[in-house]
């Protein structure tokens, strides 16, 4: 079955203490992108990767790092975490060049992360 | 930069009622547009892909129209249920992928 596959689905940690989302898809995928939802903002874009070992920074990329070094895992690293990154975070994935256009984009199902 | 809008922001309709969900995008350099449903603290359910080069995808009661050149999407729901009470979005794909803020419906029976 074709999916993106998030974890963990629920993280309480507390300011400072790093932690690392895991995001994984099975489509052969090259484009792959993390979002955060927050209430009255939207889901906006952290980061995204158009293939491995390409990454660019997104709309609100501050306190976020990430890495590709595999096709098929894109995670989320968040070195310092502070409570203004609790929110619910996505992770999608999608074809790029001449399938782009008739490509849907997958998501995960996201992770709830609370800092304290 | 690109901007995606979506009205209205909350919608309540009796059940059995036809609606149109309306998206705008400024930018019209797309590669196509999708419109996804989202329950309350839920992941993203897709609905309907719409590549540049089309008007307009069906999917059972749901139909979705786009008109790149004015920069606009519709997402038509026939005889709306109970069930279909969610968070529509709508994203635009360009470079980057642009979310809208999305409609809230509920649909009262």
């Amino acid at each position: 079955e074709a999916q993106v596959t998030q974890n963990p689905r629920y993280l309480i940690t507390v300011t400072g203490k790093k932690l690392t989302v895991t995001c994984s898809q099975n489509m052969n995928h090259e484009y792959m992108s993390w979002y955060r939802q927050d209430p009255g903002l939207g889901l906006r874009q952290i980061y995204y990767s158009m293939n491995v070992e390409v990454t660019d920074k997104g709309d609100v990329p501050e306190g976020y790092k990430v890495s590709r070094k595999e096709k098929r895992n894109f995670p989320l690293i968040l070195e310092s975490p502070s409570p203004n990154q609790t929110s619910l975070y996505f992770c999608a994935s999608g074809s790029t060049g001449r399938m782009m256009g008739d490509s849907p984009l997958h998501f995960g199902n996201g992770t709830r992360l609370t800092v304290t | 930069k690109q901007e995606v809008t979506q009205i209205p922001a909350a919608l309540s309709v009796p059940e059995g009622e036809n609606l149109v969900l309306n998206c705008s995008f400024t930018d019209s350099a797309i590669y196509n547009l999708q419109w996804f449903r989202q329950d309350p603290g839920k992941g993203l359910t897709s609905l309907l892909l719409i590549q540049s080069s089309q008007r307009e995808q069906t999917s059972g009661r749901l139909n979705a129209s786009l008109d790149k050149s004015s920069g606009r999407s519709t997402l038509y729901i026939a005889a709306s249920q109970p069930g279909d009470s969610a968070t529509y979005l709508c994203a635009v794909r360009g470079t980057p992928l642009v979310f809208g803020k999305g409609t809230r419906l509920s649909v009262i029976a």
